[in-house]
């Protein structure tokens, strides 16, 4: 049981290059998160998927697109990167239990633009 | 809306002080709330939760206390150590789908 795997762990990108970032979890969740950390901003939700096939925009989520490809796997895609987008991406997924949702973390990507 | 508002860091303690790292939120309804830790290089791991008020979470000496009245979860442990030194996060869900973090506190634990 792997848990949350993220790939890579580090990227470094030129402006305007393109990239997906990968995120697998074995656990059996519906729900799955981008998050983005940045200092002294905490983490900010870029979209989530509460379900296989669906998708929905969270606080932050210009300049990115998301795919859910199937139970296991959500993907971050960004399509031209910018400075801005330096930072360290988290996914995330969650088991519900009665009124109690916990949020299992992905290790990290963090990523440069320059 | 929703909101957690952290105590600003970083926080410097010698070995077996008090801790105490406050977080206030606002929320619609009766939210469930969370502590994560956060250690270097790594993501975060739940520390402990509370779903109801007046609740209290607690897991490897850490506790908080959720207080409705005060709309606080206040982060609390007697005697710190160095393998605490980490970044704290206190969080709240409504709806179980979107969760809202804090700014994260730092805590640097000297010998």
């Amino acid at each position: 049981n792997a848990g949350v795997t993220q790939t890579p762990k580090f990227q470094v990108l030129k402006t305007g290059q393109s990239m997906t970032l990968q995120c697998a979890q074995d656990m059996n969740h519906n729900s799955m998160y981008w998050y983005r950390q940045d200092p002294g901003m905490g983490l900010r939700l870029i979209y989530y998927s509460a379900s296989e096939g669906t998708t929905d925009k969270g606080e932050v989520p210009n300049g990115y697109n998301v795919s859910r490809l199937n139970k296991r796997e959500f993907s971050l895609r960004l399509e031209s990167a910018a400075p801005s987008q330096t930072s360290v991406y988290f996914c995330a997924s969650i088991v519900t239990s009665g009124k109690y949702n916990e949020q299992f973390f992905g290790p990290g990507t963090r990523l440069t633009v320059l | 809306g929703n909101s957690v508002t952290q105590m600003e860091g970083p926080v410097t303690l010698s070995e077996e002080a008090f801790l105490t790292i406050n977080c206030t939120y606002t929320a619609t309804g009766y939210p469930s709330l969370f502590w994560y830790v956060q250690y270097p290089g790594e993501g975060l791991q739940l520390l402990l939760k509370a779903t109801k008020a007046d609740d209290k979470g607690s897991n490897k000496g850490f506790e908080a206390t959720y207080r409705k009245e005060t709309t606080s979860f206040h982060l609390e442990k007697g005697s710190v150590q160095v393998s605490d030194s980490a970044v704290y996060f206190c969080a709240l869900t409504n709806t179980g789908n979107q969760f809202y973090f804090g700014t994260g506190t730092s805590l640097t634990v000297i010998p």
